[in-house]
């Protein structure tokens, strides 16, 4: 059950399109459709914005989009807006009938 | 609305034990599965443990297995993690999370409580 692996930190401007990672194995990510993205603002609950790869649960922007090749999975956010600021973490189903988190990625809006 | 509180946190002495609450409104409790996460300070998320909608499966983190029991009250719409022989290391904020579709628990979390913090220390 390692932890899957995420940049500490990503940045752009507003506007922009971002792409932040999270890279597992064949037991997690790289065997499961079962990859889901949160954000985390600061002192607040997490927030489901991508589940099953690529799937946005109703009300979530289509600004977010989530991918997968392989082992990586990656969450990509068009259209930066200063409230996309915020902490993101990846998760997946394991093969063990487990979850497993990212370390979580900072997102600074420049 | 749909929600979720967790209660039963507090400052505990190591080697001591806490029960937590996570008290379910808003959905039909029994038809869903639910996890425990839990976020250390200026830490990540990390996943606890999960029960199935009926209570009869239980899965954990290999960090907690053997000191943490999920178990849930579908009676009191109400899920626990029993916490024994706490470590600093469990210091952190406990979230209950509920699963996205009924009855199986692969597809994310989309309800998630306030937390509620624990403390161990002497």
């Amino acid at each position: 059950q390692s932890a899957l692996t995420q940049p500490a930190s990503v940045s752009g401007f507003p506007g922009q399109s971002i792409t932040i990672s999270c890279t597992g194995s064949r037991s997690d990510v790289g065997g499961y459709n079962y990859v889901s993205w949160y954000q985390q603002h600061p002192g607040k609950a997490p927030k489901l914005m991508i589940y099953d790869v690529s799937n946005r649960p109703s009300g979530v922007s289509n600004r977010f989009s989530g991918s997968k090749s392989g082992n990586t999975a990656s969450l990509t956010i068009s259209g930066l807006q200063a409230e996309d600021e915020a902490d993101y973490h990846c998760s997946s189903y394991t093969s063990s009938s487990s979850w497993v988190f990212g370390g979580g990625t900072k997102l600074t809006v420049l | 609305q749909v929600q979720l509180v967790e209660s039963g946190g507090g400052v505990v002495q190591p080697g001591r034990s806490l029960r937590l609450s996570c008290a379910a409104s808003g959905f039909t409790f029994n038809n869903y599965a639910i996890h425990w996460v839990r976020q250390a300070p200026g830490k990540g998320l990390e996943w606890v443990a999960d029960v199935s909608y009926d209570g009869n499966h239980q899965y954990y983190a290999n960090s907690v297995k053997g000191r943490f029991t999920i178990s849930r009250d579908n009676s009191r719409n109400t899920l626990y993690l029993q916490i024994n022989s706490l470590r600093a290391e469990d210091t952190a904020v406990y979230y209950c999370a509920r699963t996205l579709l009924q009855y199986f628990d692969y597809h994310g979390m989309d309800v998630w409580g306030q937390g509620t913090t624990v403390t161990v220390s002497s």
